[in-house]
């Protein structure tokens, strides 16, 4: 069965780095992009970016360019997401999820989730 | 950007009712719509894509209708399951979400 576990919660101090993991199982990592979605405390869903899980290329929001580096490693089925310059902005629970279809420059909703790392963003 | 605007933000309801929700994005978008139900403390869970058609293991009484730049989620008869957030996603170009519609408890 398709699954996609996250790192860990994060404390972090404004201004650093946060780095949170997403390692898939149950599919060929390969065939699906990846995305990254962020959910401010009792606010909505909001797209960040995408990674094609096989060459690597990557897009972000244009509110994240240039802060979010997306990356993803094949050896072990599993995506990255740094995001830098944190602000109290920042604190939010951040989702990996798959592409429901192959192909199509992952043009498709996003049929699995991880389960959600909490990144907190306090002095 | 290609915004997505829902309503009502917030519905009470009962079980047993008949529920609807309206998503209206901000140009066409063909029917690259999708519908998720979140529950607290939880992922999303994809209920439908491409406007209309069910995901697979969702109970019948969800459905989808719309095209263009209206749309609608209707729920034919409210489960105590069904009391959740639901958000609309725009897939036409990038991806949006809607700002979520709360079903509560009447």
């Amino acid at each position: 069965q398709v699954q996609l576990v996250q790192s860990g919660a994060e404390v972090k101090k404004p201004g650093a780095s946060v780095k949170v993991s997403c390692k898939a199982s149950g599919y060929t990592f390969t065939s699906y992009y990846m995305y990254w979605v962020r959910q401010a405390p009792g606010q909505g869903l909001e797209w960040m970016g995408i990674i094609n899980s096989s060459g690597g290329a990557t897009r972000s929001a244009q509110k994240f360019q240039g802060r979010v580096t997306l990356a993803r490693d094949t050896s072990t089925s599993t995506v990255y997401m740094e995001l830098s310059s944190l602000t109290s902005d920042d604190t939010a629970v951040y989702y990996c999820a798959r592409a429901r279809g192959v192909g199509h420059g992952g043009s498709y909703p996003f049929d699995y989730w991880g389960q959600g790392t909490l990144v907190t963003v306090s002095s | 950007d290609i915004q997505m605007t829902q309503s009502p933000s917030t519905l009470s309801a009962s079980v047993g009712d008949r529920v609807t929700i309206t998503c209206r994005a901000s140009q066409s978008i063909n029917t690259w719509l999708a519908w998720y139900q979140q529950r607290p403390g939880k992922a999303p869970k994809l209920l439908i894509y491409e406007a209309s058609t069910l995901e697979s293991g969702v109970p019948s009484r969800f459905s989808g209708s719309g095209s263009g730049t209206e749309f609608t989620l209707t729920i034919s008869s409210l489960q105590p399951d069904d009391f959740a957030t639901y958000y609309c996603q725009q897939h036409n170009t990038y991806w949006t979400f809607g700002q979520g519609t709360k079903v509560e408890i009447k």
